[in-house]
C-alpha cells in the first residue's frame, strides 16, 4: 500500500512551458485534490474531484487543468507556466463516504519557473 | 463560510517544557476538526482528528487536542516538548454537515512553526 504519490519530485520549467504534475493513489479513495503551498500562505486548494469523471475548481484554479479519468488517478497540467507558477504542489485523498475523512497528502512536488 | 485561524507564525518552546499551537475555526454547522505537521521538504502527515465524543482527542507522538465548542478552538498541545516536534503544524477544518462539491475538502490554516529549543 503505497499511499498518495506524486511524480516528479522536483522540476524546474522555463516561462511558457507545459507540463503535467502526476498523482497517484492506492486505497480507492473517491475524493482527490491538489493544492499548493507558498510561503505564509498555508495551503491553498487548486482543483478538486469527487470522483472519477468529476472535478471542480477550489480557491486559485486559474492557469491549471485537470482530468479524472480513473479513480486512482489526478494528474494537475500546467498549461503555460508562469513564475507565479513557483511552489511546492500537494495531491491529497480522502473517503468521507467511508468515514476516513482526514486527507492523505503525497510527498509534494517542487517547481520553479524562471 | 468555513476558515481556520493560527494566530502565531512561530511558536517557541524549549525542550521537556509543555507546549501549545492555537487554532481557532469557524463553520456554519459543526465542526470536523484536524491537526498537521510538516517536517521540511515532506507533505503533511495527519496527527490527530476531532469527530465527536470526548473534547480531548489524543494522537501520534504524545500530541493531544481539546476542543471547545463555546470558544471554537482546537488547540495543539503536548505535556512535554521535544526537539525533534520542530516543524510546521497546520489546523484543519471541515463543516460536518456539509459533505459534497467543495465542502469536502478541508480548509487549512497558514500553519505555526514550532521550535523547540535543547
Amino acid at each position: 500500500n503505497a499511499g498518495v504519490t506524486q511524480t516528479p519530485k522536483f522540476q524546474v520549467l522555463k516561462t511558457g512551458q507545459s507540463m503535467t504534475l502526476q498523482c497517484a493513489q492506492d486505497m480507492n479513495h473517491e475524493y482527490m485534490s491538489w493544492y499548493r503551498q507558498d510561503p505564509g500562505m498555508g495551503l491553498r486548494l487548486i482543483h478538486y474531484s469527487v470522483g472519477a469523471g468529476i472535478t471542480d475548481q477550489g480557491e486559485v484554479p486559474n492557469g491549471y487543468n485537470v482530468s479524472r479519468s480513473t479513480t486512482e488517478d489526478f494528474p494537475l497540467r500546467l498549461l503555460s507556466a508562469a513564475p507565479s507558477q513557483t511552489s511546492v504542489y500537494f495531491c491529497a485523498s480522502s473517503s468521507p463516504g467511508t468515514g476516513s475523512l482526514e486527507q492523505y497528502f503525497g510527498p509534494g512536488t517542487r517547481l520553479t519557473v524562471t | 463560510a468555513q476558515s481556520v485561524a493560527q494566530p502565531e507564525d512561530q511558536v517557541n518552546v524549549a525542550e521537556g517544557n509543555p507546549l501549545t499551537v492555537k487554532c481557532t475555526y469557524s463553520v456554519s454547522g459543526n465542526p470536523y476538526l484536524f491537526w498537521y505537521v510538516q517536517y521540511p521538504n515532506r507533505g503533511l502527515q495527519f496527527l490527530l482528528k476531532y469527530i465527536t465524543g470526548d473534547n480531548l482527542v489524543k494522537g501520534s507522538y504524545g500530541f493531544e487536542a481539546e476542543f471547545n465548542k463555546s470558544q471554537t478552538s482546537f488547540h495543539l498541545k503536548k505535556p512535554s516538548a521535544l526537539v525533534s516536534d520542530s516543524a510546521l503544524y497546520f489546523c484543519a477544518v471541515r463543516d460536518r454537515w456539509n459533505y459534497g462539491g467543495s465542502q469536502g475538502n478541508l480548509i487549512f490554516g497558514k500553519g505555526t512553526k514550532l521550535s523547540v529549543k535543547p
